[in-house]
């Protein structure tokens, strides 16, 4: 079965500093891909990036960076620069290539963007 | 397109009662989804359609839920006989087939079983 596991239920971080959040995953499959979700208070779930599990390099979009290690199983979140508006909860989640593309996620780790 | 749209946005009901979600997904988009979020959880996955097909289903769906996408349009999702353990936020999310990428998800139903 597929686990995603996010050990920091909460996390805070000042305004223009950076944060990690944490996040292992269990498969036993070769073939995968990696999300990470952000929902705002009372907002919708949107995607922040996303990482396929057969490319070495780590992605990054704008502010928001992974940390992909694969044989460790774990896939990290960092955002730079970090904004008031990155006040959420944010999902790691997880497809397996063969699953039929739904998501597993993870407990979810509350930020707090403090000014 | 304005997205993923749900209604209601919040259903009160009371125990033993039964409730209809419905969910329009972005209309080029053939595969759509189900989840539930508990308070404080991440969703779990229930259903997902591709076209008006129901091709997967999640222990989670107890015979009292039952979800349709009769045309491969919306989708409604039923629960009979309320029980207070299905207060819950349902999700619903959509996307094309051909890709592992995005899901896009719509803002939810907030479901509270009184």
């Amino acid at each position: 079965a597929q686990t995603v596991t996010q050990s920091q239920p909460e996390m805070s971080v000042q305004e223009a500093e950076t944060v990690t959040l944490s996040c292992t995953y269990d498969t036993s499959e070769n073939n995968y891909y990696l999300f990470w979700y952000k929902q705002p208070p009372s907002r919708q779930m949107i995607l922040v990036i996303r990482q396929e599990a057969y490319k070495q390099q780590n992605a990054t979009e704008n502010r928001f960076s992974v940390n992909f290690q694969k044989a460790a199983k774990s896939f990290s979140l960092k955002i730079s620069d970090s904004q008031l508006g990155d006040t959420a909860m944010y999902f790691c989640a997880f497809i397996e290539n063969n699953a039929g593309n739904m998501l597993t996620f993870g407990g979810g780790t509350r930020l707090m963007v403090k000014p | 397109d304005t997205g993923v749209s749900q209604n209601p946005r919040h259903k009160i009901t009371k125990r033993g009662q039964n409730v209809t979600f419905r969910c329009d997904p972005i209309s080029e988009h053939n595969r759509l989804y189900w989840y539930r979020q508990t308070l404080g959880q991440g969703p779990e996955f229930l259903t997902y359609f591709q076209n008006e097909a129901q091709l997967e289903k999640s222990r989670l769906l107890s015979d009292r839920f039952s979800a349709e996408r009769p045309k491969g349009s919306f989708s409604t999702l039923e629960i009979q006989r309320t029980e207070q353990g299905d207060s819950a936020m349902y999700l619903c999310a959509s996307d094309l087939r051909g890709g592992i990428g995005e899901q896009f998800f719509g803002p939810g139903t907030r479901l509270t079983v009184l």
